[in-house]
């Protein structure tokens, strides 16, 4: 039973323009919110955050939203560059442990 | 700094051979994890420890033991390797109340024939 989805496995941006990632949780347990960034034979890198009190937290480029009656968690990354171009992960925390998403594997077109 | 480190980066097992896992980090970090991540799953919580001598089970535990004699290392030992644990192992390290911040190593590719 997976709690966590990202349900695009991937997706496609010309450089410039915005990029949006979502993932959807079932279970309201989680206090926070997280986006990782992956780049192939890398670990994961931490990008941005939000509590569960916020619904939405910027940071350069990177903006994400969260919806707590949707459990609905997005990023958008605006504008999209070609080196955005990873594996992201939504990751939700609770009790010092995280849930991770399956992934979207995002490339940036020139 | 080094951050997190994995040793080995990759290996390759025969089934019911055994191995360790070592990871390394040099933050001073509370808390230690390691997760697998199999194509189309996401990463997966295999074991977790909240300081020097505590570990306790993630989502995937079985098939894997852990030790966390020193704050600085974690290990995860795989006693009787199955194919199913073919997989990419990474480690992690974060402080307690950082919110989910957690630091990675570069991954283990482990293959078991």
């Amino acid at each position: 039973d997976q709690q966590v989805k990202q349900n695009s496995p991937s997706l496609s941006v010309q450089e410039g323009r915005i990029s949006i990632l979502n993932c959807d949780y079932t279970n309201s347990m989680f206090d926070y919110f997280l986006w990782y960034k992956k780049y192939p034979a890398e670990g994961p890198t931490f990008l941005i955050s939000i509590s569960s009190i916020k619904d939405k937290n910027e940071d350069g480029r990177f903006t994400v939203f969260l919806n707590k009656s949707a459990k609905h968690l997005s990023l958008h990354i605006v504008p999209s560059q070609p080196g955005d171009s990873a594996v992201y992960f939504c990751a939700l925390g609770t009790a010092s442990k995280l849930t991770f998403g399956t992934g979207t594997r995002l490339q940036v077109t020139l | 700094n080094a951050g997190v480190t994995q040793t080995p980066k990759f290996r390759v097992l025969k089934t019911g051979q055994s191995m360790t896992l070592l990871c390394a980090q040099d933050m001073n970090h509370e808390y230690m994890y390691w997760y697998r991540q199999d194509p189309g799953m996401g990463l997966r919580l295999i074991h977790y420890s909240v300081g020097e001598g505590t570990t306790a089970k993630g989502e995937v535990p079985d098939g894997y033991n852990v030790s966390r004699l020193k704050k600085q290392n974690f290990l995860l030992g795989l006693e009787s390797a199955a194919p199913s644990q073919t997989s990419v192992y990474f480690c992690a390290s974060s402080y307690p109340g950082q919110e989910g911040e957690q630091y990675f190593g570069p991954g283990t590719r482990l293959t078991v024939t």
